[in-house]
């Protein structure tokens, strides 16, 4: 298994340009989620989806979109980039196996972008 | 999910065990702990995670008091490729659960 892989893993944006961040898992898993983390900060919480065709927000959800059209992929898009969009951004995934269960949750290795 | 406190740094000596603090007092009942590192500016590194019981794997041990208001996260031998920030966090279990990093612990493994 590949485990959660992330594409570009470095890209510099204009300001007001738009773009897409790809994740794609191979574990099967119905959970997945977009963090971002600023220099120093923990992660917070972008989007997340239980599920293909279910996304919601999380903690900072402003400026960015999300789809999960299949159970592999949840694609992060900015549509008008920032510099408050300078960031480190984590994709992850998990597998919900019940209401007691402790799920591990799985990240990718990040894609540092910056908006100039 | 119930909000954890750490302290924001730690040393410790390369061989020794390194015993990371977590409080956790207000975690509910179907609150798992859960222990993430992260090393520089790698993604988040899945360490181990309990309900009640102590657990051990192959990375560290977790001891969770029995009121589970607190709990310690202990790399019995630690080694200069410990050196990570360590986030301890509280989630529930099931159905759109998800993770809440706060700011973790900086550990420096020294010589």
């Amino acid at each position: 298994n590949a485990g959660v892989t992330q594409t570009p893993k470095f890209r510099i944006l204009k300001i007001g340009q738009s773009m897409t961040l790809q994740c794609t898992q191979d574990m099967n898993h119905n959970y997945m989620y977009w963090y971002r983390q600023d220099p120093g900060m923990g992660l917070k919480l972008i989007y997340y989806s239980v599920g293909a065709g279910i996304t919601d927000k999380g903690e900072v959800p402003n400026g960015y979109n999300v789809s999960r059209s299949t159970t592999e992929d949840f694609p992060l898009r900015l549509e008008l980039a920032a510099p408050s969009q300078t960031s480190v951004y984590f994709c992850a995934s998990s597998y919900s196996a019940g209401l007691l269960s402790g799920n591990t949750i799985y990240f990718g290795e990040g894609s540092w972008l910056t908006v100039v | 999910d119930a909000k954890t406190t750490q302290p924001p740094s730690m040393d410790c000596a390369e061989g020794r065990a390194a015993n990371l603090p977590c409080n956790h007092s207000t975690i509910s009942g179907n609150e798992y702990v859960y222990w993430y590192r992260q090393i520089h500016s790698q993604g988040p590194q899945y360490i181990i995670h309990g309900l009640k019981n102590n657990e051990t794997n192959e990375m560290a041990s977790l001891i969770i008091t029995e009121d589970r208001k607190s709990s310690t996260l202990i790399l019995p031998h630690a080694t200069l490729r410990d050196t990570a920030v360590y986030y301890c966090i509280v989630r529930r279990g099931g159905t759109a659960s998800k993770l809440t990093f706060g700011t973790g612990t900086r550990l420096q493994v020294t010589l």
